[in-house]
């Protein structure tokens, strides 16, 4: 197991509703990385956070953004619940800029929007 | 964005075969290539970093192969075991770590 760790695992929200997701990195790692997984995909990039500022992004729109903590620690905010936001979101945590080092996963938050 | 694919989508073999896939990616501004196991409920699990055209690691029944000028890698698993059953995921980095996925090869094995 790593020793990253998300929350919640669950949740269900409403179409228009906000969410936020939690994702603690793990000891000595300073960026963390959000996916995203649709069912039948891999998982995409969404964004990546270092230094407490974004550094990279995806293909998502802006309603998908985050924070970074002094701690390392971050959140993934999704705005304006759409239907097909309904995914396991996977974050990651690593040391920034390394392509070689690997990215360690949390278990993922499993969100529905109904 | 990088396009990474995989194939085939998924695969059902019988205990004890051997069986491969492969991950395919953009052979220029090449870092490195990533291979996962994620099996249900769980994290993915790193299992390959490779580097290096020619590259081969191994773990265990487990390996990989690794063609930076055309742009693949194989994944081998040899005697395949009902443990092994999982999704097997390979990454491209870009900028640095930003990770580019492909859709994963499902990976089922009949005891």
């Amino acid at each position: 197991e790593t020793g990253v760790t998300q929350s919640p695992t669950h949740l269900i929200k409403t179409r228009g509703q906000q969410v936020t997701l939690r994702c603690s990195s793990q000891s000595g790692h300073n960026t963390v990385s959000w996916y995203q997984q649709a069912l039948g995909q891999g998982p995409q990039f969404i964004f990546q956070y270092y230094r407490e500022e974004e550094n990279g992004r995806g293909n998502f729109p802006p309603r998908f953004s985050g924070l970074q903590f002094p701690n390392y620690s971050s959140e993934l905010n999704v705005n304006a619940l759409e239907l097909d936001d309904s995914a396991l979101y996977l974050c990651a945590s690593s040391r920034w800029g390394v392509a070689t080092d690997t990215q360690y996963f949390g278990p993922g938050t499993r969100l529905t929007v109904l | 964005i990088l396009n990474v694919e995989q194939s085939p989508q998924s695969l059902h073999v019988q205990e004890g075969d051997s069986t491969n896939f492969t991950c395919s990616f953009p052979s220029s501004n090449f870092y490195a290539l990533h291979w996962y196991r994620w099996e249900t409920a769980k994290s993915p699990e790193a299992l390959f970093v490779m580097t290096l055209n020619g590259d081969e690691k191994k773990k265990g029944r487990i390996s990989a192969t690794l063609n930076t000028k055309e742009g693949y890698s194989y994944l081998y698993i040899k005697g395949s075991q009902p443990e092994d059953s999982a999704t097997y995921l390979c990454a491209s980095p870009k900028g640095g770590n930003q990770f580019y996925f492909g859709t994963g090869t499902s990976l089922t094995v009949i005891p």
